[in-house]
């Protein structure tokens, strides 16, 4: 099996950039997928392969990767835009099985 | 438009079995992965395990196999998770999401959810 790792917890001021990262031996083989999740809501799709944005989700969020490791980045952070966050890739068995990152509290000051 | 909706909110006592179901529409349904993920009160998303509704091919994570039954009725574009004996500790969220997976792709994402059914399991 595999794991993603990311940070617990990370500010921004309004307006400002900020990088989300998602660590893990299988992202040197699979794309990460982020989403977004709101309090009382369903986890949203905000990332998915190499920099895809579903539709409907704006062009701040981008997505990029390096070795081990995947980010998310916002550009000019809205209020709106404070949420969880967490990471999915598939595992290294290579049999469709995926894991989650522990997510990423992203705080708007 | 795609869509998957879930059954709704359960409360079942300890050693009670369930089984809640995740209706999908607006797109082939034996043509995509469905996964489940769990989500425990005030804490990460856990994936649960999958399975594709054209074969019944069902794939879990060690962390729940033996634990849960996932299943799929084709025929009513529906899939399932089920329990034969719920704990208290399998009070949670429990989510399903359409998987893009492919053997020969580094893409994997769940690109729709369910709204989720909140599973309470007390004495």
């Amino acid at each position: 099996s595999s794991e993603l790792t990311q940070d617990p917890a990370v500010s921004v001021a309004l307006g400002q950039t900020v990088r989300i990262t998602c660590q893990g031996d299988s992202l040197r083989s699979y794309y990460a997928s982020w989403y977004q999740q709101k309090p009382g809501q369903a986890p949203v799709l905000v990332i998915y392969g190499k920099n895809n944005r579903p539709s409907g989700i704006p062009d701040r969020f981008s997505g990029s990767s390096s070795g081990n490791t995947a980010s998310l980045t916002i550009t000019g952070a809205q209020a709106e835009d404070e949420a969880d966050y967490y990471c999915n890739s598939r595992d290294s068995s290579g049999n469709h099985l995926g894991v989650f990152g522990g997510g990423t509290k992203l705080t708007v000051l | 438009e795609v869509q998957l909706v879930q059954s709704g909110a359960e409360v079942k006592k300890p050693g009670e079995s369930l089984k809640i179901s995740c209706k999908g529409s607006g797109y082939s349904f034996t043509s995509y992965w469905i996964g489940w993920v769990r989500q425990m009160p005030g804490k990460g998303l856990e994936w649960m395990g999958i399975i594709y509704p054209g074969d019944s091919d069902t794939r879990y994570s060690p962390s729940f196999q033996g634990q849960v039954t996932i299943s799929a009725d084709k025929s009513i574009s529906t899939a399932y998770l089920q329990w034969s004996s719920l704990k208290a500790s399998d009070t949670a969220m429990y989510y399903c999401a359409r998987l893009v997976s492919s053997s020969w792709s580094p893409m994997y994402y769940f690109d729709y959810w369910g709204q989720g059914t909140l599973v309470t399991v007390s004495s």
